[in-house]
């Protein structure tokens, strides 16, 4: 069946530090989101990407969807402390299900 | 954003009862919601998909007839753990799509459901 891996699956880092998280799917997807979900909470939606090639930016985070389709990436620039928690990709391949990679929780050391 | 809630947030019950938990989408109509159980610092596994007015749709190794699911309404769908056990014990979450332009969607989750089975 369809999988998304993701990695790594956690990732301890320097207050300032950029950080990155990858996806990949087994399958062409129609689209991947991204979500964070800080410790105790539920996940919150981020983003949605559908283009090939697409990359998108929200102050220091940059969201990437390959070519092929197939893989996503999170980019943080220069870490907070506000952005710990665990991130997940989320693929779609055009129905209603939607499969979550196993998520990368981040560290953030002050 | 849209606002998805859960009712109740936490819930504590005996081995062999059953529990329902509410999923609404407060300010927008969901035809689809979904049902994911989450264990502790692991991902959301996706249970089913709940249509409104009709079957939910069950995720392989997911059984039907332990997690009942009704989606009465554009606003409601709930899930009833039945003659719950410990193993069943887990975070229970629920989202709902809203629809945007261009065939776009973002997805709401609901705050979630811890359920502790003794």
């Amino acid at each position: 069946g369809q999988q998304v891996m993701q990695i790594p699956q956690y990732q301890h880092v320097q207050e300032g530090e950029d950080f990155t998280t990858y996806c990949n799917s087994s399958t062409t997807l129609s689209n991947i989101q991204w979500y964070k979900q800080r410790p105790g909470g539920h996940p919150v939606f981020l983003i949605q990407l559908v283009k090939s090639g697409e990359v998108k930016k929200q102050k220091r985070l940059t969201f990437q969807f390959g070519e092929a389709k197939k893989n996503s990436s999170l980019h943080i620039t220069a870490t907070q402390t506000t952005d710990v928690g665990t991130y997940f990709c989320a693929g779609n391949t055009g129905g209603f299900k939607t499969i979550f990679g196993a998520g990368t929780r981040l560290f953030v050391k002050a | 954003g849209a606002v998805v809630s859960q009712h109740p947030s936490w819930v504590i019950c005996k081995s062999g009862t059953s529990v329902k938990i509410e999923c609404r989408s407060l300010d927008f109509q969901a035809t689809t919601m979904f049902w994911y159980r989450q264990f502790p610092k692991q991902s959301l596994m996706l249970m089913a998909t709940s249509n409104e007015g009709s079957k939910a749709t069950y995720e392989q190794g997911v059984e039907k007839d332990k997690f009942l699911i009704n989606h009465a309404s554009l606003t409601l769908s709930t899930l009833t753990v039945t003659s719950a056990h410990p193993e069943d014990s887990s975070f229970y979450i629920c989202s709902a799509r809203l629809p945007r332009l261009a065939g776009d969607w973002e997805q709401f989750f609901g705050p979630g459901t811890r359920l502790t089975v003794l």
